[in-house]
């Protein structure tokens, strides 16, 4: 089965920096999907970013973009100008057919 | 925003009783998983289903069973609660693997 590893439990920017979140993972398989996912206070799952393992292109939307390096199974979030609502926990994501989440990291914008 | 609702939101019920949650969904979506949130866990698959009577188990299935009659309804069962299985539980929704859509989580207590 797929694992995905977020390796930072807790991160803290300072307002309109930049802050980059890590996560890696594990699969044999060449084709699949990789979300980060934000969770605030509110416990509601939004979905930040998505890449598909086929594109070598990396996502950007907006203020957050990915680093996605396939052969070093990696996947980070990188978040450019810092707001105060960027605060909350983000989830690092892998699909396939079921679907495996990271731990978690615990993001705190700082004013 | 995607149609998925999951009901009850909210349930305190007592060690060794029976307890369906049940998920709802209007997008006609192949997948559906049903997920736990523990603090330090981030979120665990709980169980998954590609298809009607199509289910398979994810990383934390003992002592949970789903059933899915119908595409639009997902059922999550605790046979006996526990109050390990006291925690916050997520629905979620996919076609395909290109995204995926949350419901708004259920508290469960037991007591």
């Amino acid at each position: 089965a797929q694992t995905v590893t977020q390796s930072q439990p807790e991160m803290s920017v300072q307002e309109a920096e930049t802050v980059t979140l890590s996560c890696t993972y594990d699969t044999s398989e060449n084709n699949y999907y990789l979300f980060w996912y934000k969770q605030p206070p509110s416990r509601q799952m939004i979905l930040v970013i998505r890449q598909e393992a086929y594109k070598q292109q990396n996502a950007t939307e907006n203020r957050f973009s990915v680093n996605f390096q396939k052969a070093a199974k990696s996947f980070s979030l990188k978040i450019s100008d810092s707001q105060l609502g960027d605060t909350a926990m983000y989830f690092c994501a892998f699909i396939l057919n079921d679907m495996r989440f990271g731990a978690g990291t615990r993001l705190t914008v700082k004013p | 925003d995607a149609g998925i609702t999951q009901s009850p939101r909210h349930k305190v019920t007592e060690t060794g009783t029976p307890v369906t949650l049940r998920c709802h969904q209007t997008e006609n979506h192949r997948y559906m998983y049903w997920y736990r949130q523990d603090p330090g866990h981030g979120l665990r698959l709980i169980h998954y289903s590609y298809g009607v009577k199509d289910t398979d188990k994810g990383e934390v299935s003992d002592g949970y069973s789903v059933s899915r009659s119908k595409t639009e309804d997902f059922l999550l069962t605790l046979e006996s609660a526990t109050s390990s299985q006291t925690s916050v539980y997520f629905c979620a929704i996919s076609e395909s693997g290109r995204v995926a859509f949350f419901g708004q989580g259920t508290r469960l207590t037991v007591v």
